[in-house]
């Protein structure tokens, strides 16, 4: 079956600008992951949706950083006003079961470059 | 702010050989997760560990844990070329924590 997806693959933009970063999770997962992964870092959580809420946002590093699933499938995380900092790598998992043991399966990443 | 410490960050192996990888993480939980990145890649899922003793296996991979101890364990046995790739482990605290990687290279 079809695995997590992530569009687009390669996001080049330019300091202060909006981006859009979606997520297609695996079909009938409930629970959707944002993170984060930095050169040379492990991934870093953002965000955690259970259906359409977002259950744990903590990660979010600031306000210009927004994530919403309306639908309780695709995400989209948000970046607003962007910095050069903001340059990483993007990366979304889903699991079926948030509760109890919780396999995550992740998806090819988007990458992020702020010029 | 729970900590899960890696150790060692860069192996240069020989094929053939064995070698241990080891996570340590710094508050309870009794699951743990080992996923593979290969370069440019995504996270490849490779052990889920759901209890204290548990030890699982597959190839010439074994992860094993200890949540007394606050460890887990990758183990390598007689690593061949394609194992050449960063190995994350990742505890579960509804989000996961990820360590901060081992980047394994085999050498020929």
């Amino acid at each position: 079956g079809a695995g997590v997806s992530q569009t687009p693959s390669n996001k080049v933009t330019e300091k202060g600008k909006y981006v859009e970063l979606r997520c297609d999770p695996i079909s009938g997962h409930t629970a959707l992951y944002w993170y984060r992964q930095s050169l040379g870092q492990g991934p870093e959580f953002l965000i955690y949706f259970q259906g359409t809420g977002a259950a744990d946002d903590s990660g979010l590093p600031n306000d210009r950083f927004f994530a919403v699933r309306p639908e309780g499938s695709v995400s989209t995380l948000k970046i607003q006003r962007t910095e050069r900092g903001d340059s990483a790598v993007y990366l979304c998992a889903s699991s079926l079961n948030p509760a109890g043991w919780n396999e995550q399966f992740f998806g090819p990443g988007t990458r992020l470059t702020v010029l | 702010e729970l900590k899960v410490e890696q150790n060692p960050l860069f192996l240069s192996m020989q094929e053939g050989k064995n070698y241990t990888i080891y996570c340590n993480y710094s508050t309870t939980s009794d699951r743990l997760y080992w996923y593979r990145q290969d370069p440019g890649k995504s996270l490849e899922s490779l052990f889920v560990l759901l209890s204290n003793g548990a030890v699982k296996q597959e190839g010439r991979l074994m992860a094993s844990l200890d949540t007394k101890a606050r460890l887990s364990t990758l183990h390598i046995t007689a690593a061949v070329h394609d194992l050449s790739a960063t190995y994350f482990c990742a505890v579960d605290m509804n989000q996961f924590y990820f360590g901060t990687g081992t980047s394994l290279t085999v050498i020929p």
